[in-house]
């Protein structure tokens, strides 16, 4: 089956610049999250969706980060404006069930580094 | 709130020894553990998972164990071979909370020849 998809997969923005993600979750997958992971770091949990809705966006730093999920598919994340703290991947998961206890799978991630 | 603390932060091993990642979790209501290798560049996949309600899994040379009075899991690798060197997440989710996974910091392990 396709995995998560995402883009671009690298990103390079001067600071007070704005940038977008883009995420394409498995097909059938009603929960999907964004990431962020910061060199040497786990990921950190921004925004969680199920379906069209939020469930959790309580780490998302709102004065700047924004996502959204149209119609329940793809997803993206925009950062307006970026800060130099902000470089790092940003991973998009999708997973079968809201409910819990199943896999998430990860996309490859977008690299975003903020000058 | 919850938080995932995942040790050692570097492991190295000699090919063919075994390797142990330890993790603790914070919130009590977590029923499920999931452990993700991530390789260089490349996105974390999932290599293998318990639930609340089982105290030890295995799948071939990878052994996860449970123990839910201490808050901790581990993850045991045997027989180590050089591909298994990686970055290696712990997390730590409940079902209520819609699998909202928390993880730890990652452990890198490198496996010598």
């Amino acid at each position: 089956e396709a995995g998560v998809a995402q883009s671009p997969r690298y990103k390079i923005i001067e600071k007070r610049q704005s940038v977008a993600f883009w995420c394409n979750p498995i097909s059938g997958h009603a929960t999907l999250y964004w990431y962020q992971q910061i060199l040497g770091q786990g990921p950190k949990l921004l925004i969680q969706f199920q379906n069209n809705g939020v469930v959790d966006d309580s780490q998302l730093p709102k004065d700047r980060f924004s996502a959204e999920r149209l119609k329940g598919v793809d997803s993206t994340l925009k950062i307006q404006p970026a800060k130099l703290e902000d470089s790092a991947v940003y991973l998009c998961a999708s997973s079968l069930s809201g409910r819990g206890n199943t896999e998430a799978f990860f996309g490859q991630g977008t690299r975003l580094t903020v000058v | 709130g919850e938080n995932v603390e995942q040790h050692p932060s570097t492991l190295s091993v000699q090919e063919g020894d075994s390797a142990v990642i330890k993790c603790t979790y914070s919130d009590s209501a977590s029923n499920y553990f999931p452990w993700y290798k991530q390789e260089l560049g490349k996105r974390p996949q999932l290599i293998i998972d318990i639930r609340s309600n089982v105290g030890e899994k295995k799948d071939q040379r990878i052994a996860v164990t449970l123990n839910k009075t201490a808050k901790h899991f581990s993850l045991h690798i045997t027989e180590t071979q050089p591909e298994d060197s990686a970055v290696y997440f712990c997390a730590a989710s409940r079902a209520n909370q819609g699998g909202k996974l928390i993880f730890g910091q990652g452990t890198e392990l490198s496996v010598k020849p």
